[in-house]
C-alpha cells in the first residue's frame, strides 16, 4: 500500500529565499506524481504533474522532481514571494490501481 | 469553463439527518472522485466513478453513496448523518484514470451535531 509522508509540516521563510518541500513515498513502481497548493479555506490547485518517466517538470518559479528509485519528490521553489504561503500537497498515483494517495502536506509561510 | 463546481459551500446536519453534496464539471472528464479531508490529515478517496452508470469504493466509503447518471453530475450521498463524517468533502474530475491531473472543486465544509 502507497504511503507519501512530507516533510517538514510547516515551514517558515523570509521573502525572497529559495526553499524546497519534500516528498517521500513507498512504494516506487509509482505512475506519477501531483503537486498541489491550497489556500485556507479553498480547495486545491494543481502545479505541476510529473510523469515516473520525467525526471522534473517546471512552471515559471516552480520545479518539481521525481526520484522512483530513492522514493523521493521535490518541490523547488525560487524566490519565494508572500502571496506563495499556502499548504503544499503531494500526491502519488499507484502504478497497479491509478488512484491518488495524498501525504498531510507543508504548510509555508513566507514573511515579507 | 467554470472547471468543477460545488454546492452548497456550507452546511449544518443533525445526527440521523440525510443530504446531497452535489459536484458538477464542465471538462467532458470521464472520471470523477470524492475524498473527505480531515484537519491535520490527507485527503481519503471515498468514491470514485470511471464513466456514467459506473461507480467504485475508495478507501472509506461507510456511510456514503453516489451514483453518476451522466458525464457532469457526481453527487455523494449522506443517509444517515454521523459526528464522524465531520469533514471538508472535495470533488474531484481528470480525463483519464493515469496521465493527466486531478482537477479539483472549492469544498463542502459538512458539520454534523
Amino acid at each position: 500500500k502507497q504511503e507519501v509522508t512530507q516533510i517538514p509540516a510547516a515551514l517558515s521563510v523570509p521573502e525572497g529565499e529559495n526553499l524546497v518541500l519534500n516528498c517521500s513515498f513507498t512504494d516506487s513502481a509509482i505512475y506519477n506524481l501531483q503537486w498541489f497548493r491550497q489556500d485556507p479555506g479553498k480547495g486545491l490547485t494543481s502545479l505541476l504533474l510529473i510523469q515516473s518517466s520525467q525526471r522534473e517538470q517546471t512552471s515559471g518559479r516552480l520545479n518539481a522532481s521525481l526520484d522512483k528509485s530513492s522514493g523521493r519528490s521535490t518541490l523547488y521553489i525560487a524566490a519565494s514571494q508572500p502571496g506563495d504561503s499556502a499548504t503544499y500537497l503531494c500526491a502519488g498515483r499507484g502504478g497497479s490501481n491509478y488512484k491518488l494517495t495524498f501525504g498531510k502536506g507543508t504548510l509555508l509561510t513566507v514573511n515579507p | 469553463n467554470a472547471g468543477v463546481t460545488q454546492t452548497p459551500k456550507f452546511r449544518i446536519l443533525k445526527i440521523g439527518q440525510s443530504m446531497t453534496l452535489q459536484c458538477t464539471q464542465d471538462m467532458n472528464h470521464n472520471y470523477m472522485y470524492w475524498y473527505r479531508q480531515d484537519p491535520g490529515m490527507g485527503l481519503k478517496l471515498i468514491y470514485y466513478s470511471v464513466g456514467a452508470g459506473i461507480t467504485d469504493k475508495g478507501e472509506v466509503p461507510n456511510g456514503y453513496n453516489v451514483s453518476r447518471s451522466t458525464t457532469e453530475d457526481f453527487p455523494l450521498r449522506l443517509e444517515l448523518a454521523a459526528p464522524s463524517q465531520t469533514s471538508v468533502y472535495f470533488c474531484a474530475s481528470s480525463l483519464d484514470a493515469r496521465s493527466y491531473e486531478q482537477y479539483f472543486g472549492p469544498g463542502t465544509r459538512l458539520t454534523v451535531t
